[in-house]
């Protein structure tokens, strides 16, 4: 099946740890995004890749890193510098045609312990 | 810089009834794509809906259908034949332009079906 997976679905981090989420596409798009939603709120963008070895910041890029040396793999490492990871983070990939759209994996819960 | 408002932190609908949740967003730019996202509990964001700006005709899917005001700048989202599968929080998105990559949520409508 076409889709967006993530993995894992929860992680735990401890202080001062380093961690990564995986986002694997089999949908042939170029695009694909982090976001990161925390409770009672919308989503934040936190990279994005418009293509194989090119990734630019979104708002809240600070201790967070990404590379994108495959078309279908955008993981997002969550550093240590990064001082409130606890959230949900959402992956995404967008349609060339069709009006653009963007679509989700299931997201991965990060808490920090 | 663009922002989209979703003035209702929480809406309640009866099974099989109609509910409208609403959004505003801001914006100066011309060509621009407008979203409804619906997350359930398994927090899986699901397209439900989009319309391009260009385009004065509401787009409908199925029970699910836009009031697309430009000149308001208002973009709600009307739920007919309520389901008690339709209860998520759902998200307005504004992005501009066909290729551009920042899209803009608001912070969300919680959406209880009270069979």
């Amino acid at each position: 099946d076409g889709g967006i997976t993530q993995s894992p679905k929860y992680l735990f981090r401890k202080e001062g740890q380093n961690v990564t989420l995986s986002c694997e596409q089999n949908l042939n798009h170029d695009a694909m995004y982090w976001y990161r939603q925390d409770p009672g709120q919308g989503l934040r963008l936190i990279y994005y890749s418009q293509i194989v070895n090119d990734f630019q910041k979104g708002d809240i890029a600070e201790g967070y890193s990404v590379s994108r040396e495959k078309k279908e793999s955008f993981p997002l490492t969550v550093t240590s510098a990064q001082k409130n990871p606890t959230a949900f983070y959402l992956c995404a990939s967008r349609t060339p045609v069709s009006g653009n759209t963007i679509y989700f994996g299931e997201g991965s819960w990060l808490t920090v312990v | 810089a663009q922002t989209v408002t979703q003035s209702q932190p929480e809406m309640s609908v009866q099974e099989a009834e109609t509910v409208t949740l609403s959004c505003t967003y801001d914006t100066s730019e011309s060509d621009y794509y407008l979203f409804w996202y619906k997350q359930p509990p398994s927090r899986q964001m699901i397209l439900v809906i989009r319309q391009e700006a260009y385009k004065q005709q509401n787009a409908t899917e199925n029970r699910f259908s836009v009031n697309f005001q430009k000149a308001a700048k208002s973009f709600s989202l009307k739920i007919s034949d309520s389901q008690l599968g339709d209860a998520a929080m759902y998200f307005c998105a504004y992005r501009r332009g066909a290729n551009n990559n920042d899209m803009r949520f608001g912070a969300g409508t919680r959406l209880t079906v009270k069979p």
